[in-house]
């Protein structure tokens, strides 16, 4: 099974701060590799698809990058919607996996 | 619009059996792939299983902890696909989310909120 890391597990921001989270596969995935947004009560939302494809309707603050196993979600100026949790997945092979997610807080 | 509205989830027992279903509007079902992803309380999102589009053979792929246990079916006549969850334990204790995307090889393109699912005696 391929494993997926993520860091920090958790951060503290402010509204207008850049953020970047980190997520890494135990071994190669291409660029197989998604992003979810998660708030309470409400559907997951996905953001980036294909590692750096930004779904449509996904404000473009959001970005993704990266390929192999090291991959970056970056959102260029936080604002007040963005405080969620975020998990990146892996779709190279099954099981599918989720990394352990990344809960971006109001500072 | 694509709405996935999950319904059947509540309070089993230990070994016994439950069925959800979700419901789709708003695009193509039976274009698509349907899976099914769980989150535990106070934990991660884990993958469950998914079942391709009939053009991709309808066939299905799950996670060691439920295969045997768990089974995804689909019916393209009504926009609806289901998880029928036999031989429930408590580890099974998770918020169940439907999700639609993608066809031989599924993608969490949209989801439902979810609907809870809890194992206890």
């Amino acid at each position: 099974d391929i494993q997926m890391t993520q860091s920090p597990s958790s951060l503290s921001a402010s509204v207008g701060d850049r953020v970047t989270i980190t997520c890494r596969a135990s071994q190669s995935i291409s660029s197989y590799l998604s992003w979810y947004q998660l708030k309470p009560g409400k559907a997951p939302k996905l953001l980036i698809y294909a590692a750096s494809s930004l779904q449509s309707g996904v404000p473009s603050r959001f970005s993704g990058s990266g390929s192999g196993t090291d991959f970056t979600l970056t959102i260029s100026s936080l604002q007040p919607e963005d405080f969620a949790t975020y998990y990146c997945q892996q779709s190279y092979s099954t099981p599918l996996t989720f990394g352990p997610g990344t809960k971006v807080d109001i500072k | 619009e694509v709405q996935l509205v999950e319904s059947g989830g509540g309070l089993v027992q230990p070994g016994r059996s439950l069925r959800l279903s979700c419901t789709a509007s708003g695009f193509t079902f039976g274009d698509y792939a349907m899976s099914w992803v769980r989150q535990a309380p106070g934990k991660g999102l884990e993958w469950v299983g998914f079942i391709r589009s009939k053009a991709y053979g309808g066939t299905t792929e799950y996670a060691a902890s439920v295969k045997g246990r768990f089974t995804i079916s689909r019916d393209d006549s009504k926009s609806i696909a289901y998880l029928q969850m036999n031989s429930l334990k408590t580890d099974d204790t998770a918020v169940y989310y439907c999700t639609s995307g993608g066809q031989l090889w599924p993608s969490f393109d949209y989801w439902g909120q979810g609907t809870l699912v809890t194992v206890s005696s």
